[in-house]
């Protein structure tokens, strides 16, 4: 089955800085990769994703790239702000017996950017 | 838009006894809900995937007489956790997808549960 590896686990920057998160997936079959944003006490956020198809996006200060032959996908955010410190997840959409498909998640990067 | 609900938001219960936390999809229909559990300092388990007017499916150690799931309508989707133990404690989270040929996932804002 899918088994996602993020890294790194913590990740500490300046205001102002950037930020790359990582993450592997080993099932060449899947096909949607999002980030989400979880805040203490609050539920995951969806704030970019990216479909197989597509080796790049970004929306302002975020931005997402996909090595399908690499099977990696990383989140890179731009000019970091004490706001974006929060725990960040990425996932990746697996085909499973039965015809249903689910999101297997990475194990989250705590983020934290110091004014 | 794309926005999920949950209700409570904060539960007590006393040990054996029942909670069921609710999840609404606000501004979608959603074929597809989720419900994840969370520890503390780690990442989602998906417990169980329901879709509207069918019975769900758990996922492997998950025991579906404990947590009955109820998807009766496009736009709403229960979590019992029956006879309840402090081993329950947790926050639980919903998620839906709006169609089921859609990718994107939202997620409600959670129930933490505490369980005396």
């Amino acid at each position: 089955g899918e088994n996602v590896e993020q890294h790194p686990s913590t990740l500490s920057v300046q205001e102002g800085d950037s930020a790359v998160i990582k993450c592997t997936y080993s099932d060449s079959a899947s096909n949607y990769f999002p980030w989400y944003k979880q805040e203490l006490g609050k539920g995951p956020q969806l704030i970019i994703d990216i479909r197989s198809n597509v080796g790049e996006k970004k929306d302002q200060r975020i931005a997402v790239t996909l090595n399908k032959t690499a099977k990696h996908f990383s989140l890179h955010i731009t000019e970091t702000q004490p706001e974006d410190s929060a725990v960040y997840f990425c996932a990746a959409r697996a085909k499973f017996s039965g015809g249903y498909n689910k999101l297997i998640f990475g194990a989250g990067t705590r983020l934290a950017v110091h004014p | 838009g794309a926005v999920v609900s949950q209700h409570p938001s904060r539960v007590i219960c006393k040990s054996g006894t029942s909670v069921k936390i609710e999840c609404r999809s606000l501004d979608f229909q959603a074929t597809t809900m989720f419900w994840y559990r969370q520890f503390p300092k780690k990442s989602l388990m998906l417990m169980a995937t329901s879709n509207e007017g069918s019975k769900a499916t758990y996922e492997q150690g998950v025991e579906k007489d404990k947590f009955l799931i109820n998807h009766a309508s496009l736009t709403l989707s229960t979590l019992t956790v029956t006879s309840a133990h402090p081993e329950d404690s947790s926050f639980y989270i919903c998620s839906a997808r709006p169609g089921t040929e859609a990718y994107e996932q939202y997620f409600g804002p959670g129930t933490r549960l505490t369980v005396t």
